[in-house]
């Protein structure tokens, strides 16, 4: 079963910035926290990944709460390519396996 | 460079047929993972190659299907004899395995299978 819990739905002006939640308050210690995101019709893509500290990249950053029971996906300005369903994802350090959850589907508004 | 391909992108089959699905990873990705999502259900793992072994296949849901991965290039995920059940989409993903342990998968677009 799926570690996490994000809303199912979001939704948010383009050009604004967005954040998605997620919760994984039963983390252990050697779990890495990923993003990925899946547009209509097309296969999962990766969008970022963290263990303990915030982490940048060119698609997003992500914010990893002090006692990793949380973290927020950050997409500085979204466009409407942004749409999709973002998953957050557990995956523990020795185990290759992703387990999905429902993700959040978000809307951009033009 | 050319990303995860899959083949055929679409797949309508009787029930009780076999159907075999194909998927070109990444050129150097040792790592090939298959998932499916059913219909109204969350993306499921199902199995994991590393070049031609299977690592873990701990999410194969029955002894109908069969995955190979000849030389650890290509995989093929036979399903023998298609069930009703079987119907979603199967994605294909490979990634390497780089020193900072990330394992970024890339997936594919998909094949979606249809059992009637």
């Amino acid at each position: 079963d799926a570690k996490t819990t994000q809303p199912n739905s979001m939704e948010s002006n383009e050009e604004e910035p967005v954040h998605l939640p997620c919760n994984h308050s039963t983390i252990s210690g050697t779990d890495y926290i990923h993003w990925y995101r899946q547009l209509p019709s097309q296969g999962p893509e990766y969008v970022i990944h963290g263990l303990t500290s915030n982490v940048n990249n060119r698609m997003a950053s992500l914010a990893i709460a002090e006692d990793r029971k949380s973290s927020t996906l950050i997409l500085h300005r979204a466009t409407l390519r942004d749409a999709a369903v973002y998953y957050c994802i557990l995956r523990e350090d020795s185990n290759y396996q992703l387990i999905w959850g429902a993700g959040t589907k978000l809307i951009i508004k033009p | 460079e050319a990303g995860v391909t899959q083949f055929p992108s679409h797949s309508v089959i009787e029930k009780g047929q076999t159907v075999t699905l194909r998927c070109d990873p990444i050129s150097g990705h040792d790592n090939l993972y298959w998932y499916r999502r059913v219909m109204g259900k969350e993306i499921k793992f199902l199995l994991h190659f590393v070049k031609e072994s299977k690592q873990d296949e701990s999410g194969m849901p029955n002894n109908r299907f069969l995955a190979e991965r000849t030389g650890g290039t290509y995989s093929t995920l036979k399903v023998q004899p298609a069930e009703l059940e079987d119907s979603g989409v199967y994605f294909c993903a490979s990634s390497l395995t780089d020193r900072d342990n990330s394992y970024e998968q890339y997936f594919g677009p998909g094949t979606r299978l249809t059992v009637t």
